[in-house]
């Protein structure tokens, strides 16, 4: 079992630029999550994503979009990126919403500059 | 609004010495209570939890937490340290029809040989 999945693993961005994230859930997973963990910082809760539609949503401008497909994988897009949306991405993946064995991928470690 | 607190940033201990890291939450009705530990460079592993039940939870590692409701606390212990379990770790709550995991700021627990 390979375990939740975090594609690419570091990149970096220009600010404003815009920036996809990818994940692949664990399997037999059907919910993802997004979380962004700031320098020194716990995680904090962007979105989830369940039957390929966002469920729950942190507080998080509207430059933070996602999607699930079919296959449960999912993406989390940032527009027009600010410097202050450096840090890692956590994905998340359960097999239910309620979250209470979530299992966490390594993370993107994304830099603007 | 959901909420933690680790009050620790940062503890240091000798091998073989006792652990306690405090986590202090706020929610309305019963939590549901994690740990999580974070490696450098690594995503989050999950330690133990509590849903519902006895108050003393059991972990992965030797690691255990009792939920304290009287004192909104859910704090971590070990008997004896070794040095692998030097990580960051996490406290987080969730619970109810909010699935969002919240976390705690992390306490950085350092081992000294």
């Amino acid at each position: 079992d390979a375990g939740v999945t975090q594609s690419p693993t570091h990149l970096i961005k220009t600010r404003g630029q815009q920036v996809t994230l990818r994940c692949s859930p664990k399997s037999g997973h059907d919910t993802v999550s997004w979380y962004q963990q700031a320098l020194g910082q716990g995680p904090q809760f962007i979105f989830q994503y369940y039957e390929e539609e966002e469920r729950q949503r942190g507080n998080f401008p509207d430059r933070f979009s996602g999607h699930q497909f079919p296959n449960y994988s999912s993406e989390l897009n940032v527009n027009a990126l600010l410097l202050g949306d450096s840090a890692l991405y956590l994905c998340a993946s359960s097999w239910d919403r309620t979250n209470t064995e979530a299992f966490f991928g390594q993370g993107t470690r994304l830099t603007v500059v | 609004a959901q909420s933690v607190t680790q009050p620790d940033i940062h503890i240091t201990v000798s091998e073989g010495a006792s652990l306690e890291l405090r986590c202090n939450y706020s929610y309305g009705a019963t939590p549901y209570l994690f740990w999580y530990v974070q490696s450098p460079g690594q995503g989050l592993q999950l330690l133990l939890k509590y849903l519902s039940g006895d108050t003393l939870v059991q972990g992965i590692k030797g690691f255990e937490a009792e939920f304290k409701r009287s004192q909104s606390s859910f704090n971590l212990r070990k008997p004896s340290v070794h040095w692998s379990d030097a990580a960051e770790y996490f406290c987080a709550v969730s619970g109810g029809s909010n699935y969002k995991l919240t976390f705690g700021k992390g306490t950085l627990l350092t081992v000294n040989p």
